[in-house]
């Protein structure tokens, strides 16, 4: 594999289920992002991990909850989610300091919740 | 808060027309800018960046973009397009060094007809 891989690639959930993203990054880089990606709005900055600490979380509600057991994996832990959030979860990694710091992406999970 | 503009939501064009989508965005300091392209069913991959040197960016694909500070622009431009063109095109700024803030814009999506 290479580059940066996501599993599952769609994922429907009830509203009281609890689930995980994964994301794997094959590129030796250190930082680590979580996006959503919603119809018709900006990609959302939801968490960074930079050396496997969480730098920013940006005001995500409780229900989302990231882990970063290292600096190659990052998983995306879902509980009792909303309908409104369905969306496409897109996992980037970056180097720090290296060519302007460039996010490479992996395809997304896109999530249904009903 | 870093903001990035990008002005046209949706854009139509004729094989071999010129393209320019506008950027803009607000952070008044040192910025990386990027431009990414998702294709259908692609996920979202690098089209060129400016984090130093010469402000004219050329990049994949026959892309190439203008960083003009005083106008607070990245402008993506091509001189002829092709069919294979279509996909949605993504403005994206960091804001300062050190900053893991990825600032993206609404998106352009991109109609080539042949």
């Amino acid at each position: 594999e290479t580059g940066v891989t996501q599993t599952p690639r769609h994922l429907v959930m009830g509203m009281t289920n609890k689930k995980s993203l994964k994301c794997e990054q094959h590129l030796g880089h250190n930082a680590m992002y979580w996006y959503k990606q919603s119809a018709k709005k900006p990609l959302e900055l939801m968490f960074v991990y930079n050396f496997k600490e969480q730098t920013e979380n940006n005001s995500v509600p409780s229900r989302f909850s990231p882990e970063c057991p290292n600096s190659s994996h990052l998983f995306l832990h879902l509980h009792t989610l909303q309908p409104e959030d369905s969306a496409l979860y897109l996992c980037a990694s970056s180097q720090e300091g290296l060519a302007g710091n460039e996010q490479f992406f992996g395809p997304g999970t896109r999530l249904t919740v009903l | 808060a870093q903001s990035v503009s990008q002005h046209n939501h949706h854009v139509i064009l004729s094989e071999a027309a010129s393209l320019e989508l506008g950027c803009n965005y607000s952070y008044g300091g040192t910025v990386n800018l990027f431009w990414y392209v998702q294709y259908p069913g692609q996920h979202l991959q690098l089209l060129l960046k400016y984090f130093s040197g010469d402000p004219l960016v050329k990049g994949i694909k026959g892309f190439e973009a203008e960083f003009i500070k005083s106008k607070f622009s990245f402008n993506l431009r091509k001189p002829s397009v092709q069919w294979s063109d279509t996909a949605e095109y993504f403005c994206a700024s960091y804001s300062g060094a050190g900053s893991y803030q990825l600032t993206f814009g609404k998106g352009t999506k991109l109609s080539v007809i042949p």
